[in-house]
Parts: structure tokens; sequence; C-alpha cells
């Protein structure tokens, strides 16, 4: 595997479950990022990790729950979501959190749809 | 003001001729700017990222920095249909908050 992968690629969940996104990069970066991307709105950064350490939260709603395990991991646990979450959710990585080194290759993302 | 504004498009330019993408910006102290293009459904790329005022070529991209004025440009040359995309502008904030436009439509013609 290459660069920044993201599984599942497609996910429908309803508004009572409990689901889970995966990212992994395979770049030797420090810093991995959730984004959320919806039509006719620009790019929303979620949640920023650098070294396994959360260091931004973007006052994103707590049924989103982000985990960190290591730097080459990020996983976005979903809970009770509503309707108006239903995005692509993409994942990105960067080599530091260093002005210098901010820029962020970006996983496929995975298509959410909630019922 | 929108932090990061880009037109929305779409922008079409014939094919082989110059491509001029604009972003502006309202915070004076952003450092770092990143231009990404993105394939409709598919993931943002990055393209390029450009630190000081003037010019960065590569290869048919050109990234225009002009810090008094808060634009950041892209330039395109020799547009092809496989340029066709939306272009984001991406602006790292003096607090170190990265924000994106909502992109630029281009769209080549053949």
């Amino acid at each position: 595997e290459t660069g920044v992968t993201q599984t599942p690629r497609h996910l429908v969940m309803g508004m009572t479950n409990k689901k889970s996104l995966k990212c992994e990069q395979h770049l030797g970066h420090n810093a991995m990022y959730w984004y959320k991307q919806s039509a006719k709105k620009p790019l929303e950064l979620m949640f920023v990790y650098s070294l396994e350490e959360r260091v931004e939260n973007n006052s994103v709603p707590s049924r989103f729950s982000p985990e960190c395990p290591n730097s080459s991991h990020l996983f976005l646990h979903l809970h009770t979501l509503q309707p108006e979450d239903s995005a692509l959710y993409l994942c990105a990585s960067s080599q530091g959190r260093d002005r210098a080194t901010y820029e962020q290759y970006f996983g496929p993302g995975t298509r959410l749809t909630v019922t | 003001q929108k932090e990061v504004e880009q037109n929305s498009g779409p922008l079409s330019v014939p094919e082989g001729a110059i491509a001029s993408l604009n972003c502006t910006y309202s915070d004076r102290g952003s450092q770092s700017f990143f231009w990404y293009r993105q394939y409709s459904g598919k993931s943002p790329e990055l393209i390029m990222s450009i630190y000081s005022n003037g010019d960065k070529e590569d290869g048919r991209f050109t990234a225009q920095l002009n810090k008094a004025s808060q634009y950041v440009s892209l330039l395109i040359r020799d547009s092809q249909p496989s340029d066709s995309a939306t272009y984001l502008c991406a602006v790292n904030r003096r607090d170190d908050k990265i924000i994106f436009g909502k992109g630029t439509r281009l769209h080549i013609l053949p």
C-alpha cells in the first residue's frame, strides 16, 4: 500500500448505528487530519493529531470521536449520527506540524450516508 | 468577508490557453498557501505550495503570491482537457489553522 488509505470507501448507516472509519498513512508522516466535505461547502477541518496527540478539535459534535493509536493510524468513531452528517470524510497526513511542512496528502475518502 | 475566497466558476478555457485561477484571503498574517486539484468524485491532490511573495513554477503550473494584496493565484499553461477539475486554495492562518476555499471549477474546452 502506498500513500494514504481509507476504509471503508462507502458507508451507509442508520442514525442509531455505531461505526468507525479507518485511515492509514504509509508516508512516514507525523501529523494526521480528519476533514468533512459536504456539497457546496469548503473542506472543514475536524481534528488534527500530531505525534498521536490531538492538537486541534474544531468544535466537532461529540457524536464524532477520533482515535490515533500511533502516527500511522487514525480512526473516526461514529455514533447516533444525523442525516446532515452525510458527506465525504477525508483523511490527510503531513510530514509535521511546522508551517513549512504543512503540505497535506489526502486519502480517497469515505462517502458516508446517514439514513 | 470570507476567510478564503474563490470564484466558484465554472471557468471555461480553450485547450492550449492559459488558465488563471485566483484566491483572496482575509488573514494578513497568513504564511503558507497551497493549491489542490480535485477531480469529481476524488480526493484533493496537492499541486503547489508557496510561502514567499513572487512566482513559483513547476512544469506547466505557476503559483503567484502577493501578500500585500492578500491574493494567491495559479496559472496553468498549455491547458489540457485533463486539467478540468476543481481547484482548491488553502491558506495557513497565523494561528496555524488551515482554511480551504470552496474551489473553482475549471473546464478546458477541447
